[in-house]
């Protein structure tokens, strides 16, 4: 039972170059989301998808795209790396529904570094 | 949603129980309580959640009083394992823009000594 798996586990990109975070779940959860973590801070949201076919903006969401290939899939793009960009990502992944309340997966992050 | 206050840190002794507080005082009547807790650099894990009745699992015991402004995290048999962020969250149960979102704090770094 693999959980979130995210890929890659490390990057190193130079400014300006793009890229794509991957991340799968295997739990047929329906909301999916995507965090940035720096160092000595808090988890903070970048994008989610509350369900297939529908993405929304979190806290800071400038710099990224997000694609919700499917029910299991949910990408992360940096379209033109910055170095403000350098943190952890997680993604992860709760089975969403009104009335119900579930805990989160998350993935183990990608460290990537933009120098 | 909700804020919450946690102390930015505490000590506890191996086989003792570690209580970590949290305040929110400014919760409203459909947020629940959630508990994660972050280890190193790993992933956070998911431990426990409540509304308003005291909840026990496997890992821990959460504790809401009965106005809900706080709660506290017990962990009844602390183990070095268990040195690591705790995150304290209100969380909407259901309708509104922040339905189903975590909002992470600082949280409260555990630490658990011989």
């Amino acid at each position: 039972n693999a959980g979130v798996t995210q890929t890659p586990k490390f990057q190193v990109l130079k400014t300006g170059q793009s890229m794509t975070l991957q991340c799968a779940q295997d739990m047929n959860h329906n909301s999916m989301y995507w965090y940035r973590q720096d160092p000595g801070m808090g988890l903070r949201l970048i994008y989610y998808s509350a369900s297939e076919g529908t993405t929304d903006k979190g806290e800071v969401p400038n710099g990224y795209n997000v694609s919700r290939l499917n029910k299991r899939e949910f990408s992360l793009r940096l379209e033109s790396a910055a170095p403000s960009q350098t943190s952890v990502y997680f993604c992860a992944s709760s089975y969403l529904d009104r009335g119900s309340n579930y805990g989160y997966t998350f993935g183990s992050g990608t460290r990537l570094t933009v120098v | 949603d909700a804020k919450t206050t946690q102390p930015p840190s505490m000590d506890c002794a191996e086989g003792r129980a570690a209580n970590l507080p949290c305040n929110h005082s400014t919760i409203s009547g459909n947020e629940y309580v959630y508990w994660y807790r972050q280890i190193h650099s790993q992933g956070p894990q998911y431990i426990i959640h409540g509304l308003k009745n005291n909840e026990t699992n496997e890992m821990a015991s959460l504790i809401i009083t009965e106005d809900r402004k706080s709660s506290t995290l017990i962990l009844p048999h602390a183990t070095l394992r268990d040195t690591a962020v705790y995150y304290c969250i209100v969380r909407l149960s259901s309708g509104g823009t922040s339905y189903g979102k975590l909002t992470f704090g600082q949280g409260t770094i555990l630490t658990v000594h011989p």
